[in-house]
């Protein structure tokens, strides 16, 4: 079992549709939680970070950390075409250098 | 300018051959690292350095070398190139080596190996 489990999709889903995406993880460890965002053919992009569980909103996203069940997810409101991309969770725990462990990743088209 | 910006972008080369990829970035960070991302988009870490320091070094061929001549640049050097060495490589960095340092990552740089 992988420490970090992500549903690949595809998801597609309308232009103005509410998208949410989810991560499960094992370690209790983690304390760290971001959401990237990958275009083809380009590197990871920061989206959203949290430390610990909550809620945080930036924009159009929402990212929420419930740790008693290890569980996270991002929520795009108002999808756009432009959110089309693979969107990576990753946690990284405490101690032992800030080393990353992500999610498969969950591919996001939205379509006009 | 791009932050972290690493070459060449896309490299293919036959199996045996030695090949190594650079990294730069301009942040001023004090750490980097060096990614792995599989065919199926499967992004895990091999290495990371602090000021020139190996700090993590995860169950890697030892094939693969790094080297930080400095804490602004950070090479991957891969001897004898192997049909599963193809990947997208990633280089990246962050401020500092501490858990929940924001970390920037580069373009990538697109291996395969015929």
């Amino acid at each position: 079992q992988k420490e970090v489990e992500q549903d690949p999709g595809p998801l597609s889903v309308p232009e103005g549709a509410i998208v949410s995406l989810n991560c499960t993880y094992s370690n209790s460890a983690f304390q760290y939680f971001m959401w990237y965002r990958q275009y083809s053919r380009k590197g990871p992009e920061l989206l959203m970070y949290t430390y610990s569980s909550g809620n945080k909103e930036d924009g159009r996203f929402t990212a929420q950390v419930d740790k008693s069940s290890k569980y996270i997810s991002l929520f795009i409101r108002d999808s756009q075409p432009s959110d089309s991309a693979t969107y990576l969770c990753a946690m990284a725990g405490t101690g032992g250098g800030n080393k990353l462990t992500f999610g498969t990743g969950t591919q996001l088209k939205v379509e006009l | 300018d791009t932050a972290v910006s690493q070459t060449p972008k896309y490299l293919v080369t036959q199996m045996g051959n030695d090949k190594s990829i650079k990294c730069e970035q301009n942040l001023g960070h004090d750490t980097m690292y060096w990614y792995k991302q599989d065919s199926k988009k499967f992004l895990k870490i091999m290495f990371s350095y602090n000021n020139k320091e190996l700090i993590i070094n995860e169950t890697v061929p030892n094939r693969f070398s790094p080297k930080s001549p400095d804490k602004a640049h950070l090479n991957l050097h891969i001897n004898s190139l192997e049909l599963g060495d193809s990947a997208v490589y990633f280089c990246a960095s962050s401020r500092q080596a501490d858990s929940g340092n924001t970390i920037y990552f580069g373009e990538g740089s697109w291996l395969t190996v015929v």
